[in-house]
């Protein structure tokens, strides 16, 4: 499967500030999601990411407050924008597709931990 | 939005012992996963099973699949202590991505 990885693998930050967070993959992969886990948890998609076109979100989230830019098919980011201390959660990058695995199985990077003071 | 709910919430047994955790879903999909989480770090791929499959193995993991009960069923058999963490279950429907069940938290004692 793909090997992927996500920068920075966990921050601290200020309440207002924005975070950018950065997913790399070894290969080009057809689809890639974003998912957020909230403290305790489960994963909750905010959106997929599209090549060369705007991200698709999902209810309760909108492009304002999580800018996402795809331009090529191994690279994405997820921006958190005017960070409160609710946004504090692993943001997760996700892939499928191409040379990443069989299609239909969606691989997980190692997340991005968020702590918003 | 999460589609199902996982059965139970969290799950202690003794190493040696088979684990059964259980996931309901809501709609119709093209097939379900489980996942693996160990404290918070990346999710580790288990199992997919199709809409029209019942049954799937892979090593001591057996998932089964209720399309007309919308449930499916996560069997670890001689678990170990290495298997303490969370399993998630996720559904797909046609042209989307996963949607992700709340989890059991599994916890394996030796």
């Amino acid at each position: 499967s793909a090997v992927i990885s996500q920068k920075p693998s966990r921050d601290i930050c200020q309440r207002g500030t924005s975070l950018t967070i950065q997913c790399q993959v070894d290969s080009q992969v057809t689809m890639m999601f974003w998912y957020r886990q909230q403290p305790g948890q489960s994963l909750t998609l905010i959106a997929t990411a599209n090549q060369g076109s705007e991200a698709t979100y999902e209810s309760g989230f909108v492009i304002d407050k999580f800018p996402i830019s795809r331009p090529n098919l191994t690279f994405s980011t997820l921006t958190v924008s005017n960070m409160s201390p609710e946004d504090s959660s692993i943001y997760l990058c996700s892939v499928e597709g191409g040379r990443a695995g069989p299609t239909d199985t969606q691989y997980f990077g190692p997340g991005t931990r968020l702590t918003v003071l | 939005s999460q589609q199902g709910e996982e059965d139970p919430q969290a799950l202690s047994i003794q190493e040696g012992e088979n684990a059964t955790m259980n996931c309901s879903y809501k709609t119709s999909i093209n097939n379900l996963q489980w996942y693996r989480q160990n404290s918070g770090r990346g999710l580790v791929h288990l199992i997919l099973i199709r809409s029209n499959e019942r049954e799937k193995h892979s090593g001591r993991l057996r998932v089964t699949l209720d399309t007309s009960k919308k449930s499916s069923s996560l069997l670890i058999t001689a678990s170990r202590a290495a298997d303490t963490a969370s399993y998630f279950c996720a559904t797909r429907q046609a042209g989307t991505a996963l949607i992700f069940g709340k989890g059991t938290t599994l916890s394996v004692s030796s």
